[in-house]
């Protein structure tokens, strides 16, 4: 049962133009959610992170949406560059007792060209 | 700063050996998780270790067992390995657990085959 899912496997757009990778989840007592960035041969690199008392987290031309009512998050990239060409992973966390783990999303291949 | 270092890159094993991988964190940080990433299940959680303890587990079988060392390496082994076990295993390690800053740094992985 995927608690966190990223229904989009792939995703092609063209340099300059907004990528939006979409994440929904199942768990209402997740509140914290993270992006990653994947390259082949490579380990998931930390991107941008959201809580969930905010609805909106900007890092440069990174952006991560949060709407809680619908759980659904976003990463907006704007403007795309063909290094931004990655698999991107969500992720999320709950507080339990003082344990946390990130559950993952399955991931959204995408492709900028050029 | 020294990233997460995992050994080794590469690993072919045959069905029914075991395997022991390592991973060394990013000096400080007292928490290692382990991940099996394959192209049909994503990211999937294996454990996570904190000052030498099991924190948290998922939902893998018997066979996947880990260790944390008192400098914070972490050791994982696979027995009995099976041909679905073929998969990217990914250690990141993280400076706390249980709080909210669960941002945490993956090493390059170890790439196991089973033949």
């Amino acid at each position: 049962d995927q608690q966190v899912k990223q229904n989009s496997p792939s995703l092609s757009v063209q340099e300059g133009r907004i990528s939006i990778l979409n994440c929904d989840y199942t768990n209402s007592m997740f509140d914290y959610f993270l992006w990653y960035k994947k390259y082949p041969a490579e380990g998931p690199t930390f991107l941008i992170s959201i809580s969930s008392i905010k609805d909106k987290n900007e890092d440069g031309r990174f952006t991560v949406f949060l709407n809680k009512s619908a759980k659904h998050l976003s990463l907006h990239i704007v403007p795309s560059q063909p290094g931004d060409s990655a698999v991107y992973f969500c992720a999320a966390s709950a507080n339990a007792g003082n344990n946390r783990k990130l559950i993952w999303g399955l991931g959204t291949s995408l492709a900028v060209n050029p | 700063k020294a990233g997460v270092t995992q050994t080794p890159r590469y690993l072919i094993k045959t069905r029914g050996q075991q395997v022991t991988l390592s991973c060394s964190p990013i000096s400080g940080h007292r928490s290692v998780s382990w991940y099996q990433q394959t192209p049909g299940q994503g990211l999937q959680f294996l454990f996570e270790y904190f000052s030498e303890t099991q924190r948290n587990k998922g939902n893998f079988p018997g066979r996947f067992s880990g260790r944390q060392f008192s400098n914070s390496r972490s050791e994982m082994n696979v027995s009995t390995l099976e041909l679905g076990d073929s998969a990217l295993y990914l250690c990141a390690s993280s400076f706390l657990t249980g709080y909210m800053n669960t941002e945490a740094f993956f090493g390059q992985g170890t790439r196991l085959t089973v033949v």
